[in-house]
């Protein structure tokens, strides 16, 4: 059983403030990180993916990744109240193909102006 | 910038009866899928289908589902004989081999 587990939140950060959002899958074989963001009522949105360990950097967001540790996160820097919504992290066992993705259940971010 | 497309946005049907929903991948996309989302909880994968053939299927993805690529836009998943417990959004994606893009999603009530 693949799972993918994610703090359901909610988590509140002050506006200007760093999110963080933690994420741990059970997968070892696991190649492919994906965090996506969803607004109540919305599909998931694409913010950024990750294959390798170490850090990514995209904009204000961070994702970090640790195999070892299965770990992923993600960093939100300078937070917006447009950043409030729930965070889905995926993971895929490849990097390319047709493998499907594994969601957590996400952690709903407000973000308090 | 291309995007998915789903239709009907909202399909309210009766228990027993047959949906079909459709989909418009991205039109250079090479792979899809459906997901659904029950109210309240997780995406889940249904299946993938790539070279007009499924790839993956869930263990949800029972006999009661089906997926057609009918011509080279549509990609639609058929349900027959719907249950109550059917109800919940189902999204489509596709992706060229990398990252998957989804649709705005269809929302399935069955009554």
């Amino acid at each position: 059983q693949k799972e993918v587990e994610q703090n359901s939140g909610p988590l509140s950060v002050p506006e200007g403030a760093i999110a963080s959002l933690n994420c741990t899958y059970s997968d070892r074989g696991s190649q492919s990180f994906f965090w996506y963001r969803q607004y109540s009522g919305k599909s998931p949105e694409l913010i950024m993916f990750i294959y390798s360990n170490g850090d990514k950097e995209d904009g204000r967001f961070t994702a970090q990744l640790n195999k070892a540790s299965q770990y992923v996160s993600l960093l939100i820097r300078d937070s917006q109240p447009s950043d409030s919504a729930t965070y889905l992290c995926a993971v895929r066992r490849d990097q390319t193909g047709a493998n499907n993705l594994f969601f957590g259940t996400g952690t709903r971010l407000t973000v308090i102006p | 910038e291309p995007e998915v497309t789903q239709t009907p946005s909202h399909q309210v049907t009766q228990m027993g009866q047959e949906v079909i929903l459709r989909c418009v991948p991205i039109s250079n996309h090479l792979y899809f899928y459906w997901y659904r989302q029950i109210l309240g909880q997780k995406v889940e994968f249904l299946v993938s289908f790539y070279n007009n053939e499924i790839s993956e299927k869930s263990e949800i993805f029972d006999d009661q589902f089906s997926v057609e690529r009918p011509d080279g836009s549509n990609f639609t998943l058929k349900i027959r004989s719907t249950k109550l417990e059917d109800s919940a959004m189902y999204f489509c994606a596709s992706s060229k081999g990398d990252t998957q893009y989804f649709g705005p999603g269809t929302r399935l009530t069955v009554l």
